[in-house]
């Protein structure tokens, strides 16, 4: 199957730095690529989607500010929480599909624990 | 607010034992996914079902997509302590949400 990579896959900083998270497609284009967030026992919650070339569509609540999505080649899309406070910290995910339409499937990055002191 | 709903959340059982784990929507889904987490890890695909009523197999797992497409279930026979993982469902017609997760637990 296809595969996603991201980097770092932990990372810890303090409160108030920035922090980037790359997530690549290795294997194929990702036309659109997903970040979603995860805190502990709970399930996925999907953050924003990025088509390559345009700006991300974030889901209600998550603030595009804080949470910076660059999707400018076909193979990357990085995300950078900036003035990270330590509820930011979380497993964060990327996902990558090939198409703009649903029914494509998608295909999960290892993921990156963020830990924010 | 869940578009998707996994039942049930939690389940503990003994190896040998057969369990099925159900995902309801409101919604009409043009394709719905089943992934397994391990801890600290991304989600891995397990299956991906499309047409309504289709049911599809991958080993000891079931999967069947309702006919209206809009829940599936997933059936394990006879688990092992290998199949202990949060399972979870996902679907979506331009994205991917995902429900709340089933954590299973297989005791040896």
């Amino acid at each position: 199957g296809a595969v996603v990579s991201q980097h770092p896959s932990r990372v810890i900083c303090k409160s108030g730095t920035s922090v980037k998270i790359e997530c690549r497609s290795l294997d194929f284009q990702a036309t659109t690529m997903f970040w979603y967030r995860q805190f502990p026992k709970q399930s996925l919650m999907l953050m924003a989607t990025s088509n390559e070339g345009s700006k991300a569509t974030y889901e209600q609540g998550v603030e595009k500010d804080k949470f910076l999505i660059n999707h400018a080649s076909l193979t990357l899309s990085t995300l950078t929480v900036t003035s990270a406070h330590p509820e930011d910290s979380s497993f964060y995910i990327c996902s990558a599909r090939s198409g703009r339409e649903g029914g494509e499937t998608q295909y999960f990055g290892p993921g990156t624990r963020l830990l924010v002191l | 607010t869940q578009l998707l709903e996994q039942s049930p959340q939690f389940l503990s059982i003994q190896e040998g034992e057969n369990l099925t784990v159900y995902c309801n929507s409101s919604s009409v889904f043009s394709s719905l996914q089943w992934y397994r987490q391990e801890p600290g890890e991304g989600p891995v695909l397990l299956v991906t079902v499309v047409t309504g009523g289709e049911v599809k197999k991958l080993k000891r797992l079931t999967f069947q997509f309702g006919d209206a497409r809009k829940d599936s279930s997933l059936h394990i026979t006879a688990a092992q302590p290998g199949d202990t993982g949060l399972y979870l469902c996902a679907g979506g017609n331009n994205d991917m949400r995902f429900g709340a997760g089933t954590r299973l637990t297989v005791k040896p």
